[in-house]
């Protein structure tokens, strides 16, 4: 079983560009949380995703979007990228039934 | 609406001496409760959970946690740290409410002395 995996594992990006992270759910999980991580912080709540619909968003702004395909991987696009958006993006997925979330290693993202 | 909060940014003990780190949650509705480790540049790695029953959880590595729903603290202990146990650790809270979205403390950095 692979686990939950992410790409890339790191990226550099231009103030105001827009940015695609990608991530493969760990089999049998249907249910994928992303969350991001900013250097000496915990993880923050950004969405989950659960039949390829957004079910429950945290506190970010519309320039966090996402997606989720049929085969229960999903994406995290965010627009217009500022300074402050550097940080470790974190995806997590779990049986819709169960509460353990399983988390990928991350893509760290810096902005300059 | 849930929330954590951590007590200590770092802690720092002695190799085999014991490890204390500590957590305090608010919820409203019974809460689901979690301690995980993140080592340098990885994810989180999920040490143990409470979610009902028996309130002493006991984990991966050693640790273990209690819950105690008077205090609302669900503190991680391990009796004899060891030098790869330095990391940071997250405490975490979920609740059926809320969709079983994670709340995550903001960690403790755990140091290991020889």
């Amino acid at each position: 079983d692979a686990g939950v995996t992410q790409s890339p594992t790191h990226l550099i990006k231009t103030r105001g560009q827009q940015v695609t992270l990608r991530c493969s759910p760990k089999s049998g999980h249907d249910t994928v949380s992303w969350y991001q991580q900013a250097l000496g912080q915990g993880p923050q709540f950004i969405f989950q995703y659960y039949e390829e619909e957004e079910r429950q968003r945290g506190n970010f702004p519309d320039r966090f979007s996402g997606h989720q395909f049929p085969n229960y991987s999903s994406e995290l696009n965010v627009n217009a990228l500022l300074l402050g958006d550097s940080a470790l993006y974190l995806c997590a997925s779990s049986p819709d039934t169960n509460t353990e979330a399983f988390f990928g290693q991350g893509t760290r993202l810096t902005v300059v | 609406a849930q929330s954590v909060t951590q007590l200590g940014s770092h802690v720092s003990v002695s190799e085999g001496a014991l490890v204390l780190l500590r957590c305090n949650y608010s919820s409203s509705v019974p809460p689901y409760l979690f301690w995980y480790v993140q080592y340098p540049n990885q994810g989180l790695q999920l040490l143990l959970k409470y979610t009902t029953g028996a309130t002493l959880v006991k984990g991966i590595n050693g640790f273990e946690a209690e819950f105690k729903k008077s205090e609302t603290s669900f503190h991680l202990t391990k009796p004899s740290a060891h030098m790869s146990d330095a990391a940071e650790y997250f405490c975490a809270v979920s609740t059926v409410a809320g969709g079983f979205k994670t709340i995550f403390g903001a960690g403790t950095r755990l140091f290991v002395k020889a």
